[in-house]
């Protein structure tokens, strides 16, 4: 079984801020780690993944997540964020990257 | 290219009414999935299928019905609907096993 954990509902930050999403996972296996990022109204959009190799992950929009296996952590980070970065963002948990399992969500919002 | 279309958007039924959600992707992906979206819960795995023909419960079947019987489409069926099964519901459908899951806009459901 797999479970995702994401500490923070919501998290307020002012524009240009830095920002950390924070994303604690469990596995009986190896594991799958992704970031999904849904805009209002909108499905959700793939944001980076890990699936094996380096453990700092690289995505879409300037964000980057690093894997920290003794940790069991996932955490998003982007140095300088914009109003446009407002959205819900998922972390997510696979132990075959086909059935994932996602947490409940954080809601970032950016304000200037 | 259309990527994952679900129709309809909105629908308001009566409790006990039965309905379809229907869900078809022109990508060729094997696997296609249907979760249910609700405040402070994340996303929730309905029923998944993992081609034609094969179809599997995940962590919240109860009340709804799959089948697949092509690859572009995976219709969910509402068998008798309950206040209970208001919600927004995402198909997605899964590139390889690369763990990127392309969603629909979702379905906004209303049961009265």
């Amino acid at each position: 079984a797999q479970s995702v954990t994401q500490l923070d509902s919501q998290v307020p930050v002012f524009e240009e801020a830095p920002v950390e999403l924070r994303c604690n996972y469990s596995s009986s296996v190896s594991v799958y780690l992704f970031w999904y990022v849904q805009y209002p109204n909108q499905g959700l959009q793939l944001l980076l993944k890990y699936l094996s190799g380096s453990t700092l992950v690289k995505g879409i929009n300037g964000f980057e997540a690093e894997f920290n296996k003794s940790q069991t952590s996932f955490h998003l980070r982007k140095p300088s964020v914009h109003i446009s970065d407002t959205a819900e963002y998922f972390c997510a948990v696979s132990g075959t990257a086909s059935k994932l399992t996602f947490g409940t969500g954080t809601r970032l919002q950016v304000t200037l | 290219n259309a990527g994952v279309t679900q129709t309809p958007k909105f629908q308001v039924l009566k409790t006990g009414q039965s309905m379809t959600l229907q869900c078809a992707q022109d990508m060729n992906h094997e696997y296609m999935s249907w979760y249910r979206q609700d405040p402070g819960m994340g996303l929730r795995l309905i029923h998944y299928s993992v081609g034609a023909g094969i179809t599997d419960q995940g962590e919240v079947p109860n009340g709804y019905n799959v089948s697949r019987s092509t690859t572009e489409d995976f219709p969910l069926r509402l068998l008798s609907a309950a206040p209970s099964q208001t919600s927004v519901y995402f198909c997605a459908s899964l590139r390889g096993y690369t763990g990127e899951l392309f969603f629909g806009e979702g379905s906004r459901l209303t049961v009265l």
